[in-house]
């Protein structure tokens, strides 16, 4: 079992949906969680990190963290065609540096105008 | 200073030969990372440095790869003996280590190596 697990997808929305994007983890030790954008054939960007549980939002996004339930997720409001791209949940490998990342596979999203 | 910066951006190479790539941070950030990306996977670590020391590596990191950053500042990834299965995207990110703890990594947009 990977220790971080994410649903490849394909996921397919209608423009204005709201997206849900979820990860699940096994090591309990992980308490900072991340989320990336990666477009076709470019470097991943960070567009949220929280820690601990509950919820962080920044716009038309918000993160959301069940620690008791090692759940992760990720919701997108109003989505756009120009959110079409690859999320990828991660979190510091414990005992690791804060960089070295354990990643999710990526979920694959399309937003359909 | 615009980001990360990675070249090449695309490497096409034979089985069996040499390849560098090189990896230029954001000026002012101490760490900086390398991960290999397959289609279809999330990246995978390899390597990072602090500043000009090699502090980790991963079980990934075979001998036919080596990483340097000789003046703590850009960094090259050399695969010796390339082979098929070394195809992939490779991924340079940094991130500054302060007294107020790390800073989120930036990434890079990659070198992406094709072995034929």
């Amino acid at each position: 079992q990977k220790e971080v697990e994410q649903d490849p997808g394909p996921l397919s929305v209608p423009e204005g949906a709201i997206v849900s994007l979820n990860c699940t983890y096994s090591n309990s030790a992980f308490q900072y969680f991340m989320w990336y954008r990666q477009y076709s054939r470019k470097g991943p960007e960070l567009l949220m990190y929280t820690y601990s549980s509950g919820n962080k939002e920044d716009g038309r996004f918000t993160a959301q963290v069940d620690k008791s339930s090692k759940y992760i997720s990720l919701f997108i409001r109003d989505s756009q065609p120009s959110d079409s791209a690859t999320y990828l949940c991660a979190s510091p490998n414990y005992g690791g540096s804060q960089g070295n990342l354990i990643f999710g596979k990526g979920t694959k999203l399309s937003v359909k105008p | 200073d615009t980001g990360v910066s990675q070249n090449p951006r695309h490497k096409i190479t034979k089985r069996g030969q040499n390849v560098t790539f090189r990896c230029d941070p954001i000026s002012e950030h101490n760490r900086l990372y390398w991960y290999r990306q397959t289609l279809g996977q999330g990246p995978e670590f390899l390597t990072y440095f602090q500043n000009e020391a090699q502090l980790e590596k991963s079980r990934l990191l075979s001998d036919r790869f080596s990483a340097e950053r000789p003046k703590g500042s850009f960094s090259t990834l050399e695969i010796q003996r390339t082979e098929q299965g070394d195809s992939a995207m490779y991924l340079c990110a940094s991130s500054f280590l302060g007294g107020d703890g790390n800073t989120e990594a930036f990434f890079g947009q990659g070198t992406r190596l094709t072995v034929v």
